[in-house]
């Protein structure tokens, strides 16, 4: 089954400085890759998701990009803020022409704080 | 409703006995999941309804767990003789395609086994 691994654990940073998380995938029929972010006590949010066909995708301060030869993708947050901290989380799935449907394999999570 | 709804949002319970955790997912969402997220962990697939069918419940870790979905709306998860090792946290999402895009995850249901 498909493994997505996911570093830095944790991730300290200053306000206004950018953010970078990486995970790494071992099924190279995955074709979805959404991020989640995750406060305390709440489930998870869904913040950018990317699809194999494209390299990167761009939201206001968050982008991410996905190499689908090297089986691995990142989140990249510029000036970050303190509400941006929260742990986040990488995931990975396979859509149609597979199994078609949304079973997520998650990373392990990054702790980020941004300090002010 | 706006968002997935899950009750109880805390369930503490002795060792051996029976729990029900509830999902109530976004109106007109056929798809729903269940995961279990432990501590310092990412969350973990159980299970996967498409209308009223398990279409996937491969993740479900032994023959103490099952979920229904009768309605195709509503859904129920069951843990029978529970374990101290079941104590975690039950995230429940739906979607209304049958990609993973975009689904929503309710606040999750905080079951501790003592």
């Amino acid at each position: 089954g498909e493994n997505v691994e996911q570093h830095p654990s944790t991730l300290s940073v200053q306000e206004g400085d950018s953010a970078v998380i990486k995970c790494t995938y071992s099924d190279s029929a995955s074709n979805y890759f959404p991020w989640y972010k995750q406060e305390l006590g709440k489930g998870p949010q869904l913040i950018i998701d990317i699809r194999s066909n494209v390299g990167e995708k761009k939201d206001q301060r968050i982008a991410v990009t996905l190499n689908k030869t090297a089986k691995h993708f990142s989140l990249h947050i510029t000036e970050t803020q303190p509400e941006d901290s929260a742990v986040y989380f990488c995931a990975a799935s396979i859509g149609a022409g597979g199994t078609s449907y949304g079973k997520l394999t998650f990373g392990q999570g990054t702790i980020l704080t941004v300090h002010p | 409703g706006a968002g997935v709804s899950q009750t109880p949002s805390n369930k503490v319970t002795e060792k051996g006995k029976y729990v029900e955790l509830r999902c109530d997912p976004i109106s007109g969402h056929t798809a729903l999941y269940w995961y279990r997220q432990s501590l310092g962990q990412g969350p973990e697939f159980l299970i996967y309804f498409q209308g009223t069918g398990a279409a996937d419940d491969s993740g479900l870790p032994n023959d103490r767990f099952f979920a229904v979905r009768p309605e195709g709306s509503v859904s129920t998860l069951k843990i029978q003789r529970t374990e101290r090792g079941d104590s975690a946290v039950y995230l429940c999402a739906s979607g209304a395609g049958r990609w993973g895009d975009g689904y929503t995850f309710g606040s999750g249901t905080r079951l501790t086994v003592v």
